[in-house]
């Protein structure tokens, strides 16, 4: 069965720092990795996936990741915070149904001025 | 182009009450979706659709039920509300194959208190 970790329920960054948010999976057949992002008070929004391909995928608003099967992780980074960065980020893979994605319990960003 | 809509916003219900929460797109989806969202716990599935008259079950449907009459709308229903349903409620939808690699939409939230 398909699994995620997200490490950390809380991340705090000074603006402009280097954003880190680690993410784990756990898939028996090549996964398909998401990032969703939730602003506060909206619905989930994509920011990236990795289906197959290249295993550093760039997505909205500067961020990327990095899909590394050795280590069943797929982290997401942003060289640099802005304040408007500051919202809840949801790791997801497949699952075993048709479409559906098992989720992470996220990962709420904080950005200080 | 609204996309995915939910109504109501904000809904108080008392234990034992029913409703409906409403989910429409218009982005001729064939795949649609209903997730629970709790804090701290993230996303979970309730039901989905994967086309108009068929839906199916996810990993939470107990005390839930769908139906998908039209491409367009999926509405959840609860029967008898409980405390335990108090949760916000996403609804998707995306365009698929079945391949899973789809994006999916979502809609602002329902947010539900059952006292």
């Amino acid at each position: 069965a398909q699994s995620v970790t997200q490490l950390g329920s809380h991340v705090s960054v000074s603006e402009g720092a280097l954003v880190l948010l680690r993410c784990n999976y756990s898939s028996s057949v090549p996964p398909y990795l998401f990032w969703y992002v939730q602003y506060p008070n909206q619905g989930l929004q994509l920011l990236l996936k990795y289906t197959t391909g290249a295993t550093l995928v760039k997505g909205i608003n500067g961020f990327e990741a990095e899909f590394k099967k050795s280590e069943t992780s797929f982290h997401l980074t942003k060289p640099s915070a802005h304040m408007s960065d500051a919202a809840e980020y949801f790791c997801a893979v497949k699952g075993s149904g048709q479409g559906n994605l098992i989720f992470g319990k996220g990962t709420k960003l904080s950005v200080k001025p | 182009n609204a996309g995915v809509t939910q109504t109501p916003k904000f809904r108080i219900l008392k234990i034992g009450q029913s409703m409906t929460l409403q989910c429409t797109q218009d982005m001729n989806h064939n795949y649609m979706y209903w997730y629970r969202q709790d804090p701290g716990m993230g996303l979970k599935l309730i039901y989905y659709s994967v086309g108009a008259g068929i839906t199916d079950k996810g990993e939470v449907p107990n005390g839930y039920n769908v139906s998908r009459s039209t491409t367009e709308d999926f509405p959840l229903r609860l029967e008898l509300a409980a405390p335990s349903q108090t949760s916000v409620y996403f609804c998707a939808s995306s365009y698929s194959k079945g391949e899973g690699w789809e994006t999916q939409y979502f809609g602002p939230g329902t947010r539900l208190l059952v006292l």
